[in-house]
């Protein structure tokens, strides 16, 4: 069966620090990757998404950056972290397109606290 | 484009009250309907699904049915629980070619014993 692991859960980090997020994908092959963002009390933001190996497209402009170096694994990126980067950050996947009957997969999230 | 709208929370109901949380669409072509649920702290996770007109997704005495005239897919339950205390999402794929899901805003639920 497939899984989908996310870490870390939480995360404190102080201003103009780096961040790192990972996010790997296991029991399938060529999935669907997307990183979604949800501050407190709203809505999903899609951030980016990936279709392939080093496939990314960002949805919203800002200091994030994704990649996927392997084809199960997308990591999230800032250099430097602003406070209103703080939120909660969710992974999914889904197979590939034309299979969207099936929905999205997510991970457990990351509770990101800029500080 | 597509778009998903939810009725605005936060929806407080007692325990064994009748919920429904609406939820209507615009889309090209024929959409997937999915309803998701978040517990706190959690991830998203499927509830239902439907993926063609008039078809009807139950999950957990949660149900919704696919009204393409209506371009509707409300989620209902009979009595809730404490435990359907929650963030509820729906959300349309519109099929081949599409790489994405729409979400719906949420609608957050808090049931009261």
């Amino acid at each position: 069966s497939q899984t989908i692991h996310q870490w870390p859960a939480t995360l404190v980090q102080p201003v103009g620090s780096p961040l790192s997020l990972e996010c790997t994908v296991e029991g399938t092959s060529n999935p669907n990757l997307y990183w979604y963002r949800q501050a407190a009390g709203r809505g999903l933001q899609l951030l980016f998404y990936s279709v392939g190996i080093g496939q990314i497209s960002s949805e919203v402009p800002q200091n994030l950056s994704a990649s996927r170096p392997q084809d199960r694994q997308f990591i999230l990126s800032s250099k430097k972290l602003l406070l209103s980067d703080s939120g909660f950050y969710l992974c999914a996947w889904s197979l590939s397109a034309g299979s969207l009957n099936y929905g999205y997969t997510f991970g457990s999230g990351t509770r990101l606290t800029v500080v | 484009g597509n778009s998903v709208t939810q009725m605005e929370g936060p929806v407080t109901l007692s325990e064994e009250a009748f919920l429904t949380i609406n939820c209507t669409y615009t889309a090209t072509g024929y959409p997937s309907l999915f309803w998701y649920v978040q517990y706190p702290g959690e991830g998203l996770q499927l509830l239902l699904k439907a993926t063609k007109a008039d078809d009807k997704g139950s999950n957990k005495g949660f149900e919704a049915t696919y009204r393409k005239e209506t371009t509707s897919f409300h989620l209902e339950k009979g009595s809730v629980q404490v435990s359907d205390s929650a963030v509820y999402f729906c959300a349309l794929s519109s099929g081949a070619g599409s790489y994405q899901l729409t979400f719906g805003k949420g609608t957050k639920l808090s049931v009261i014993p």
